[in-house]
C-alpha cells in the first residue's frame, strides 16, 4: 500500500523568509504524481504544484518549487518569500498514473507567517 | 467561485437525525469523491463515483450513504451518527477516474463541517 508521510505537523516562518516542508512517500510504482495542497482557513483544499515522477527537473511554480529525489522517495515544497497568505495546512499527495487508484493524502503540516 | 460548491458549510446533528450533504460541480467533470478530513490525520476517502457509478467505497460504515443522480451532484446521507463521526467532510471532482498526462489532479469544495452530538 503507499503511504505519505509529513513528520512536521507544524512550522513557521518569518515573513520574506524561507521555509521548506518535508514529505516521504512509500511506493513500488514507477509512474506517479506527487502533488502539495494548501488548505487556508477557508477549507478549500487548492493545488500548489506538482511533479510527474517520470520527470527529473524539479517542478516551481512563481515562490513555491519542489526538491523531488526519486530514489530517495522525497517530496519537499520549498516558498520563497514567505507571505502571509502563505499561512494554511499543507497537504503532500500521492497518485499513481493511469489507474483508478485515487489520491493519497499526508497528515499535513501546519505552516504559520510570521509578521 | 471555486469550481466545486459544498453545502452545508456547517451542520449540527444528532445521533438519532438523518441529513444530507449536498456537492455540485459544473466542471464537466466525470469522477467525483466524498473524503473525510479529521484533525492530525491524512484525507480518507470514502466513495469514488465515476459517470455516476460508484466504483470504490472504502470499508466506510452504513451510516454513510453515497448518491450520484448525475455526473453534476453527488450526495452523502447521513443517520444515527456517532460523535466520532465529527469531521470535515471535502468533495472533490476530477476530469476522469485515471491520472494521465493531462490531469492535474482533482478540485475541492469548501468542505461541510459535521458536529455530531
Amino acid at each position: 500500500a503507499q503511504t505519505v508521510t509529513q513528520s512536521q505537523p507544524e512550522m513557521s516562518v518569518q515573513e520574506a523568509e524561507t521555509v521548506t516542508l518535508s514529505c516521504t512517500y512509500d511506493t513500488s510504482e514507477s509512474d506517479y504524481y506527487l502533488f502539495w495542497y494548501k488548505q487556508p482557513p477557508s477549507r478549500q483544499m487548492i493545488l500548489v504544484i506538482r511533479q510527474e515522477a517520470y520527470k527529473q527537473q524539479n517542478a516551481t511554480e512563481n515562490r513555491f518549487s519542489v526538491n523531488f529525489q526519486k530514489a530517495a522517495k522525497s517530496f519537499s515544497l520549498k516558498i520563497s518569500d514567505s507571505q502571509l497568505g502563505d499561512a494554511a495546512m499543507y497537504f503532500c499527495a500521492y497518485r499513481v498514473s493511469g489507474s483508478a487508484r485515487q489520491l493519497t493524502f499526508g497528515s499535513g503540516t501546519q505552516l504559520t507567517v510570521l509578521p | 467561485e471555486t469550481g466545486v460548491t459544498q453545502t452545508p458549510r456547517h451542520l449540527v446533528m444528532g445521533m438519532t437525525n438523518k441529513k444530507s450533504l449536498k456537492c455540485e460541480q459544473h466542471l464537466g467533470h466525470n469522477a467525483m469523491y466524498w473524503y473525510k478530513q479529521s484533525a492530525k490525520k491524512p484525507l480518507e476517502l470514502m466513495f469514488v463515483y465515476s459517470l455516476e457509478e460508484r466504483v470504490e467505497n472504502n470499508s466506510v460504515p452504513s451510516r454513510f450513504s453515497p448518491e450520484c443522480p448525475n455526473s453534476s451532484h453527488l450526495f452523502l446521507h447521513l443517520h444515527t451518527l456517532q460523535p466520532e463521526d465529527s469531521a470535515l467532510y471535502l468533495c472533490a471532482s476530477s476530469a476522469n477516474l485515471f491520472g494521465d498526462r493531462s490531469n492535474y489532479g482533482y478540485t475541492f469544495g469548501s468542505g461541510t463541517r459535521l458536529t455530531v452530538v
